[in-house]
C-alpha cells in the first residue's frame, strides 16, 4: 500500500531556530513530492515541488530533499519566524497514480 | 504561482438542500481538478478526480449520486452536494493541476459547508 507518513505530530520551537520536518513514504517509485503549507481554516499553499530526478530545491528559507532510495524527504526552514507557524503538509504523486497521497502532518509552533 | 479560486468561501444551508461550490483555475488551464473532503485536525482526504469533458472518478466510499461533480470546461470544476444533512458539514478543497503528473498541483482556498 502506498502510504506518507510524517513526524512529528506537533512541534513547539523558540523563534530563530533551525528546523526539519520528515516525511517518509513506501515505494520509492514515484513522480514527485510537494510539500504544502496550511494555516487554520485556510487551504493549502505549494511551498516546494521536487521532481523524481531531483535531489532538492530550495525557495528563501525552505530548503526540500529527496531520497527516493530510502523513501525521505526532510523539509528544512531557516532561522523561523512566528509566521511560519502552521499545518506543513507532505504529499506524493506515485508512479501510475493521478492523485496526491498525503501525510498526516505536522503542526508547527513558532514562539516569539 | 498559480492560482486557484473557491466559491463560495463560506455556505451554512438547511438540511435537504443542494449547495454547489464553484472552483476555478484563474491563470492556467486545468486538465485534472479534484475534490478534496477535510475535517478538523486531520489531513485532506481525496473525493474524486475529474478529467475535462469526462465523468470523475470516484474515491472508494464517496456516493457519486450525493457529490455530483461536473468539470465543464479547462478552467471550471463544480461540486454540487445533493440533500445536504449536518454530517456532510466539512471543509471541502479543490485542487487543480495543467499537464501531467510531474506538474505541480495548486490547491484554492477552500469552502466551509455548514448544514444545520
Amino acid at each position: 500500500k502506498q502510504e506518507v507518513t510524517q513526524i512529528p505530530a506537533a512541534l513547539s520551537v523558540p523563534e530563530g531556530e533551525n528546523l526539519v520536518l520528515n516525511c517518509s513514504f513506501t515505494d520509492s517509485a514515484i513522480y514527485n513530492l510537494q510539500w504544502f503549507r496550511q494555516d487554520p481554516g485556510k487551504g493549502l499553499t505549494s511551498l516546494l515541488l521536487i521532481q523524481s530526478s531531483q535531489r532538492e530545491q530550495t525557495s528563501g528559507r525552505l530548503n526540500a530533499s529527496l531520497d527516493k532510495s530510502s523513501g525521505r524527504s526532510t523539509l528544512y526552514i531557516a532561522a523561523s519566524q512566528p509566521g511560519d507557524s502552521a499545518t506543513y503538509l507532505c504529499a506524493v504523486r506515485f508512479m501510475g497514480a493521478q492523485k496526491l497521497v498525503f501525510g498526516q502532518g505536522t503542526r508547527l509552533t513558532i514562539n516569539p | 504561482g498559480a492560482v486557484v479560486s473557491q466559491h463560495p468561501s463560506r455556505v451554512i444551508c438547511k438540511s435537504g438542500t443542494s449547495v454547489k461550490i464553484e472552483c476555478r483555475s484563474l491563470d492556467f488551464q486545468a486538465t485534472t481538478m479534484f475534490w478534496y473532503r477535510q475535517f478538523p485536525k486531520q489531513s485532506l482526504m481525496l473525493m474524486a478526480t475529474s478529467n475535462e469533458g469526462s465523468k470523475a472518478t470516484y474515491e472508494q466510499g464517496v456516493e457519486k449520486d450525493k457529490f455530483l461533480i461536473n468539470h465543464a470546461s479547462l478552467t471550471l470544476s463544480t461540486l454540487t452536494v445533493t440533500s445536504a444533512h449536518p454530517e456532510d458539514s466539512s471543509f471541502y478543497i479543490c485542487s487543480a493541476r495543467a499537464g501531467g503528473a510531474t506538474d505541480t498541483q495548486y490547491f484554492g482556498p477552500g469552502t466551509r459547508l455548514t448544514v444545520l
